[in-house]
């Protein structure tokens, strides 16, 4: 079936850092979600990408969605501490009814 | 506050034993779907129903079942537990059945079976 990747598992960062996390599908997707789990909490939308070659920006944040529409990926510049948590994203494939998880990307900031 | 609300808010049984999780969606939201996520991983999608009817199965084991009322609300039932069964399940809610929408998802139930 649909899979959708996600690089890296996990991620440490100093306060200040930059962290990307990578979505790659092997099939083009129709949109694509990214939602933040902060520990303990459970998953809260961040954003969606529709368009082929989208770039979507918040604040320090910056989402893209590639050409193909096969891959996305979500930039942070210069790390808080408010940012820790995990980051998933989630495709719409074949089926318009389901969205295909990435298996998320834990951003840890290094005391 | 999402607006979805789950209980209970932990539940502690022991393996062979059966349980009920329970979750009502946003006011309005006619899409339900129930996620498995174990310890430190990711979410496995496990089933969606939207507007009483199922649409959508994943990774759903047959031990599980689940269905949505008329008033929306839905039940998760698990059956014949096993120590592998412990896990964090969230509901999630949208506005309709398709993958464009936004999902908001519940605070979720800490299952833990001993």
């Amino acid at each position: 079936g649909q899979q959708v990747m996600q690089i890296p598992q996990y991620q440490h960062v100093q306060e200040g850092e930059d962290f990307t996390t990578y979505c790659n599908s092997s099939t083009t997707l129709s949109n694509i979600q990214w939602y933040k789990q902060r520990p303990g909490g459970h998953p809260v939308f961040l954003i969606q990408l529709v368009k082929s070659g989208e770039v979507k920006k918040q604040k320090r944040l910056t989402f893209q969605f590639g050409e193909a529409k096969k891959n996305s990926s979500l930039h942070i510049t210069a790390t808080q501490t408010t940012d820790v948590g995990t980051y998933f994203c989630a495709g719409g494939g074949d089926s318009n009814y389901q969205l295909i998880w990435g298996a998320g990307t834990k951003l840890i900031i290094k005391p | 506050d999402s607006g979805v609300t789950q209980t209970p808010k932990h539940l502690i049984t022991a393996t062979g034993q059966r349980v009920t999780l329970r979750c009502s969606p946003r006011s309005g939201d006619l899409s339900v779907y129930w996620y498995q996520q174990s310890l430190d991983q990711g979410l496995q999608f496990l089933i969606q129903y939207y507007n009483g009817e199922e649409r959508a199965k994943g990774n759903i084991l047959e031990r599980f079942s689940a269905q949505q009322f008329p008033d929306l609300h839905s039940e998760l039932n698990l059956s014949s537990l096993e120590l592998g069964d412990s896990a964090l399940y969230f509901c999630a809610s949208s506005a309709s059945r398709g993958n464009y929408n936004e999902q908001f998802f519940g605070p979720g139930t800490r299952l833990t079976v001993l």
